[in-house]
């Protein structure tokens, strides 16, 4: 049963182009994350956001920018796209910080050209 | 900082036969661990979680003992099925709050079961 919802779940786009992923979660959480995983399969954090709040914000390059609108909803832009950028970007969600169980969405593959 | 060694690459395995899937951890705090499970074009979902006393956390038939000692927390089944072919992850949170709770993936495993 599907409680995280990413869209769109495949982008294919230009090099210096901008792209939004919406991602939201249904399950009521205050905790909300992007991951990236590329193509060997490494999954890193990327942002998390904690009652709307960052919480974490490991080392991306400045042109992703997580945007919250409420605690349900996380989503992601990328303003001008680098061929590196080419990864499955997966939304996650949990009821807190540290302990608890994360829940991901589908995710969303993007392909740069 | 966290970092999660665990068995790199491809674990291939005839049906029937044991799996043990190493994971080994770096911690300056308080780590809780974690085995999340991908299976192919799904998202990742959690396995087992470790426990703060000594209960073994077990769920379907696969369980991790959490020993501090080593700083380990393999992952084991008795026996494989077709089914337990997947992408395996062992992960690390620091509960004390360092590193702002952030879940730190190990490179994963990739579990092949074969008749």
């Amino acid at each position: 049963e599907t409680a995280v919802f990413q869209t769109p779940n495949y982008h294919v786009t230009q090099v210096g182009n901008e792209v939004s992923f919406n991602c939201k979660q249904t399950l009521g959480h205050d905790t909300m994350y992007w991951y990236k995983q590329d193509s060997k399969k490494l999954l890193k954090i990327m942002f998390s956001y904690n009652n709307k709040q960052l919480i974490v914000n490991e080392t991306v390059p400045r042109r992703f920018s997580p945007q919250s609108s409420d605690k349900a909803h996380l989503n992601l832009r990328i303003k001008s796209v680098e061929p590196e950028d080419s990864a499955v970007y997966l939304c996650a969600s949990s009821s807190g910080l540290g302990a608890y169980e994360q829940y991901f969405g589908p995710g969303t593959r993007l392909t740069v050209l | 900082g966290d970092s999660v060694t665990q068995t790199e690459g491809l674990v291939t395995l005839t049906e029937g036969l044991p799996v043990m899937l190493n994971c080994t951890y770096q911690s300056t705090y308080s780590p809780f661990l974690f085995w999340y499970v991908q299976h192919l074009n799904e998202a990742p979902k959690l396995l087992l979680k470790s426990f703060t006393d000594n209960k073994r956390p077990e769920h379907q038939g696969f369980h991790a003992t959490l020993h501090k000692s080593s700083s380990s927390f393999h992952l084991q089944k008795s026996s494989a099925q077709l089914s337990d072919s997947a992408l395996y992850y062992c992960a690390l949170s620091d509960v004390s709050g360092g590193s702002n709770y952030k879940l730190t993936f190990g490179k994963g495993t990739l579990l092949t079961v074969t008749p």
